[in-house]
């Protein structure tokens, strides 16, 4: 139980292109979702938090107007990275709690590889 | 805040050996603790994890003790095997379900 999908596992795309990535939880009702970003070696940096039904929050330094997130049912967020540059090449992961019995985990879909040439 | 690190710590460890990986969290505040094992190219996955009012909790394999006093959290894996070759991270939160992540140790498992 408590799986969650990321849709596409990974995508190459041109500058100035945007991309969208799907979150799903599968099993649960996720009431939040988590976007992460992870460059190599190095730790998840916490992107945005997205409650169903309400605006994400964004972290210090990223830019919302850029990376669009949209949590619009219980089980999908979208995270959009718009006008992408090769700066923004990283691994992209989504994480969702819910109505699970402990409702701090996090449970961790798969993860995005993003190149942006 | 969020915890980034260029070079991530390596533990090497004989297979059949037992592994200790340590990782020092920041906020006093915090009351949930979690560990997660993250292989290449893929999503972190949930390995164990502890409440502040426990020192001690264990699963299969796999064993947490924290130390509230120190602030430090330590995962211990009995009898590693290759499989357990991955980037193991500690992971803190202290409320509103917002989780901080340590910078990772990766253990590596030789047969």
């Amino acid at each position: 139980g408590a799986v969650v999908s990321q849709h596409p596992s990974w995508v190459i795309c041109k500058s100035g292109t945007s991309v969208k990535i799907e979150c799903r939880s599968l099993d649960f009702q996720a009431t939040t979702m988590f976007w992460y970003r992870q460059f190599p070696k190095q730790s998840l940096m916490l992107m945005a938090t997205s409650n169903e039904g309400s605006k994400a929050t964004y972290e210090q330094g990223v830019e919302k107007d850029k990376f669009l997130i949209n949590h619009a049912s219980l089980t999908l967020s979208t995270l959009t990275v718009t006008s992408a540059h090769p700066e923004d090449s990283s691994f992209y992961i989504c994480s969702a709690t819910g109505d699970r019995a402990t409702k701090e985990t996090q449970y961790f879909g798969p993860g995005t590889r993003l190149l942006v040439l | 805040g969020e915890s980034v690190g260029l070079h991530l710590p390596t533990l090497s460890v004989q297979e059949g050996d037992n592994s200790i990986i340590n990782c020092a969290y920041s906020n006093s505040a915090s009351d949930y603790f979690i560990w997660y094992k993250q292989e290449s190219g893929k999503g972190p996955q949930f390995i164990i994890d502890i409440r502040s009012n426990m020192d001690k909790r264990q699963g299969q394999r796999v064993t947490v003790l924290l130390n509230k006093t120190v602030k430090h959290l330590s995962l211990q894996i009995a009898a590693t095997q290759p499989g357990d070759s991955a980037v193991y991270f500690c992971a803190e939160t202290g409320g509103y379900q917002k989780v901080t992540f340590g910078i990772g140790t990766k253990l590596q498992v030789i047969p």
